[in-house]
């Protein structure tokens, strides 16, 4: 199956930084990356949809200040955490998508932030 | 409303022992999709299976055998002889072709006991 990386696979900043976390389709490429936050023992949710070359989408209750997201090409997104708090400590993880093929969403092997 | 459910939030077998994890979803959408993960405490997510909503066939894969019952809405997935190394997070999901997006449910924390 198709590669999603994410980097870095972890990291830790102090409060009031801004972080990037870079996710890559290695072997296809990605017209739709998708960010999830997982929280501990807690499900996958659904922070926004990107299409290559626009705008993201973010979903209710996301602010789209805080977590800006690129989507500069086919096998590049980036998601950036402004101005980290502790409770944005959580696992990231991205997916890539054929837009329009909602049967193939591949995974990333996600990031886990650490806000102290 | 969920579209997925789990309502299984841990279960806890003892190694060779079969075990079910129940999916519940809904949607209606006539075409869909249904997938299962698995996720090891290691965070990343392995893929298992997809099912579009056409095949309504029971599907085996080594210790793993999945049901998909159209008619109740479910899709539940039994390992047979359950492993330590089957201890994780496994998460049922749906996607319909009307979005765009996967609906994961709360996912089943299964833990095999040697």
């Amino acid at each position: 199956g198709a590669v999603v990386s994410q980097h870095p696979s972890w990291v830790i900043c102090k409060s009031g930084t801004s972080v990037k976390i870079e996710c890559r389709s290695l072997d296809f490429q990605a017209t739709t990356m998708f960010w999830y936050r997982q929280f501990p023992k807690q499900s996958l949710m659904l922070m926004a949809t990107s299409n290559e070359g626009s705008k993201a989408t973010y979903e209710q209750g996301v602010e789209k200040d805080k977590f800006l997201i690129n989507h500069a090409s086919l096998t590049l997104s980036t998601l950036t955490v402004t101005s980290a708090h502790p409770e944005d400590s959580s696992f990231y993880i991205c997916s890539g998508g054929l837009r329009g093929l909602t049967d193939t969403q591949y995974f990333g092997p996600g990031t886990r932030l650490t806000v102290l | 409303a969920q579209k997925v459910t789990q309502a299984q939030t841990e279960i806890s077998v003892v190694e060779k022992e079969d075990v079910t994890l129940d999916c519940v979803y809904e949607t209606r959408d006539t075409t869909y999709y249904l997938f299962w993960y698995k996720q090891p405490p290691s965070g990343e997510l392995v893929f298992l299976i997809r099912r579009n909503s056409f095949d309504e066939q029971n599907e085996i894969s080594g210790r793993y055998s999945w049901n998909f019952q159209k008619s109740t809405s479910s899709f539940n997935f039994t390992i047979t002889a359950s492993q330590v190394v089957d201890s994780a997070v496994y998460f049922c999901a749906l996607s319909e072709v009307t979005g765009n997006q996967f609906y994961f449910g709360t996912g089943t924390s299964l833990t095999v006991i040697p």
